[in-house]
């Protein structure tokens, strides 16, 4: 299986802050990769698809970046609505698997 | 636009059979390269993929469960259903659905029900 390392595993930042969250798989994915947004109590959201195409409908400050092993989200400008649990899914073989998550949270 | 549902039993006890049903609207999985895909999250914990079912019919299971899941489509009624057999409480977590484009250029899930919180327990 294809193991998916986020890091980090959390992070406290505040509004206005660019993040990064990295994700690196143990083997090449090609651009198999999405980046995905979960809020409490709430299905996870599609922020970026192949690795760095944006969703409809996504704020731009949201992109995506890398190919292969390693990958990362960057939010550009934090609002208060991005505060949540950030997770990768590599779907070049199965299983598909996800990272551990990313908790970001308002410092 | 794409809406994804699960629905089934919130209880189940251990030993039991669960199945679960994903009625969907907003496209047809009888269209090439579509899929439906079933991730589980146990609470607090991340996301586990646990197989997909694609418009062919071809399906492919999580291996650690694949003994114990099934996968099938009714194309006619819009419905997928996942049926996990031996619940366990190591099973209690919630259930989603979702939408795989198209397996050539974007498998991938761009959209997910709301998920159902499935709990074993006697």
């Amino acid at each position: 299986d294809i193991q998916m390392t986020q890091s980090p595993s959390s992070l406290s930042a505040s509004v206005g802050d660019r993040v990064t969250i990295t994700c690196r798989a143990s083997q090449g994915v090609r651009n198999d990769l999405g980046w995905y947004q979960q809020k409490p109590g709430k299905a996870p959201k599609r922020l970026i698809y192949a690795a760095s195409s944006l969703q409809s409908g996504v704020p731009s400050r949201f992109s995506g970046s890398g190919s292969g092993t390693e990958f990362t989200l960057t939010i550009s400008s934090l609002q208060p609505e991005d505060f949540a649990t950030y997770y990768c899914l590599q779907h070049n073989d199965y299983p598909y698997t996800f990272g551990q998550g990313t908790k970001l949270e308002i410092k | 636009q794409i809406t994804l549902k699960e629905s089934g039993p919130t209880l189940v006890k251990p030993t039991q059979t669960l199945t679960l049903t994903c009625t969907f609207s907003g496209f047809s999985l009888s269209t090439w390269g579509v899929g439906v895909g079933w991730i589980r999250q146990p609470p607090g914990k991340a996301l586990e993929w646990l197989g997909l079912i694609y418009w062919n019919d071809d399906k492919r299971y999580n291996a650690s469960l694949r003994t114990r899941l099934t996968f099938t489509k009714d194309t006619s009624k819009n419905q997928v259903a996942l049926t996990m057999t031996d619940m366990d409480p190591v099973d209690t977590a919630t259930y989603f659905c979702a939408h795989l484009p198209d397996h050539y250029s974007d498998g991938g899930f761009d959209s997910w029900g709301q998920g159902t919180l499935v709990t074993i327990s006697s």
